[in-house]
């Protein structure tokens, strides 16, 4: 049984390109969730989503991020005109149902390191 | 804002040594789940909590969550170095929320 799968693993982008980060969760999970470690930081929620709608996007920032989960697919995470201050790792959960009371599974991350 | 304090911030224990790691929080947690981290690669989960008072075992590691829900320990018994790795708790501040937030991780060397 595969894990929440995240491609890619690590991504080098300029300033001001886009960064698109893809989640496959679980099998069977219907319910995603982004968060961002920065370094020497905690780790911070960003986005909530199931299947075609955004639950929750309260930790990301106002402008650049974007989040979708489409109905066939994985969920992507855009970050467009990348800054040095997006260097982070970006993680994907998912869980069965929602997320209180449930298991939430993390991937392996994704490093972006803006240049 | 709700925090999560993980105590100690590090620990290096000799090969099959006991420890404990303690997450503490201000006010109720609701779900207070326990993850590991190996530097530069994603979280494993270990241990979900909810209620009061419980406590759960897999192999060498036991999690308890107290009655007020508002501490919970990680407690490793005869330490291994596969042991090794940050150790974060994650909880959710009320019930219905959607986003675990976490404390700042707790960094485990085992010696041999």
């Amino acid at each position: 049984n595969a894990g929440v799968m995240q491609n890619p693993r690590h991504l080098v982008r300029r300033r001001g390109q886009e960064a698109r980060l893809r989640c496959s969760p679980m099998k069977g999970h219907s319910h995603v969730y982004w968060y961002r470690q920065l370094p020497e930081e905690g780790l911070k929620f960003m986005v909530y989503l199931q299947k075609e709608n955004i639950i929750d996007e309260s930790g990301m920032p106002k402008e650049r991020f974007s989040a979708e989960f489409p109905k066939e697919g994985p969920s992507i995470l855009r970050i467009q005109q990348v800054v040095r201050g997006d260097s982070a790792a970006y993680f994907c959960a998912s869980s069965l149902g929602p997320s209180s009371g449930n298991t939430i599974y993390f991937g392996e991350g994704s490093w972006l390191t803006v240049v | 804002s709700q925090e999560l304090e993980q105590s100690p911030q590090s620990l290096i224990v000799q090969e099959g040594k006991n420890l404990t790691i303690n997450c503490t929080s201000s006010k109720t947690l609701y779900g207070l789940y326990w993850y590991k981290q190996k530097y530069g690669e994603g979280l494993i989960f270990l241990m979900m909590l909810q209620k009061g008072g419980e406590e759960k075992s897999h192999e060498k590691i036991t999690a308890k969550l107290d009655e007020k829900k508002q501490q919970s320990s990680l407690h490793i018994t005869a330490s291994q170095p596969s042991h090794a790795g940050i150790y974060l708790c994650g909880a959710f501040a009320r019930t219905g929320a959607n986003n675990l937030f976490f404390g700042t991780g707790t960094r485990l060397t085992v010696i041999p």
